[in-house]
């Protein structure tokens, strides 16, 4: 939706580069969260972070809610990690970007 | 393991034909929620529910129903399908915590309205 922007649309790497993605919100959304979308269509939470950075294997999801920002850091990329991201927020309706899609390859 | 399942996984319409997208999920969730996707626009929300009864019109709700007569259960109803109705539908259930807020996602129901 227009309340949740994310950049970039598309992204391609190699094998084994980081990817950085970016979330852009209004101010006031809350509970910041980042979803996996496989090729297939399958959507799978990745992590929840409303404030700060979070960690959790790869990914490091860093959001500063007074700039209205969120990132997810994916290091080391794999082939696996290949789909699109999509960041959600909370404005009391739960709002979607329309996604980055990451395609890694070997 | 928490799980959300839809039915029918794909479905044909002829354009004005009544369709009924079904979803059900087990993690005794008091929220659930419908939406489309379609290429460029991310997750669209069309309705969603905050328990047995409820119903609430999400960002997309023209040319849709809802229908949640259980806790498990909620429905997408599309009383006279059109053509721009063709997408992929997810249900999900929710429940929040903290500043956390968890959404689990069925498979997706392919719709396509001829």
């Amino acid at each position: 939706g227009q309340q949740v922007q994310q950049s970039p649309a598309s992204l391609v790497l190699q094998e084994g580069e980081n990817a950085e993605l970016q979330c852009n919100f209004s101010s006031t959304a809350t509970q910041l969260q980042w979803f996996y979308q496989s090729p297939g269509g399958s959507l799978v939470s990745l992590l929840s972070n409303p404030s700060g950075t979070k960690h959790t294997g790869r990914l490091t999801s860093t959001t500063v809610t007074k700039e209205r920002r969120s990132s997810l850091h994916i290091s080391s990329s794999q082939t696996t990690d290949s789909g699109t991201y999509l960041c959600r927020a909370n404005y009391n309706v739960l709002y979607f970007g329309s996604g980055t899609k990451l395609t890694v390859e070997p | 393991e928490a799980a959300v399942t839809q039915s029918p996984r794909n479905k044909v319409a002829v354009t004005g034909g009544k369709v009924t997208l079904s979803c059900n999920q087990t993690n005794n969730h008091n929220n659930m929620y419908w939406y489309r996707q379609d290429t460029g626009h991310g997750l669209r929300l069309i309705h969603y529910s905050y328990g047995a009864g409820s119903t609430e019109k999400g960002d997309i709700p023209d040319g849709y129903k809802a229908s949640r007569p259980s806790q498990e259960n909620f429905s997408l109803i599309l009383e006279l399908a059109t053509p721009s109705q063709t997408s992929v539908y997810f249900c999900a259930s929710g429940d929040g915590w903290g500043g956390s807020y968890e959404q689990y996602f069925g498979p997706g129901t392919r719709l396509t309205v001829l």
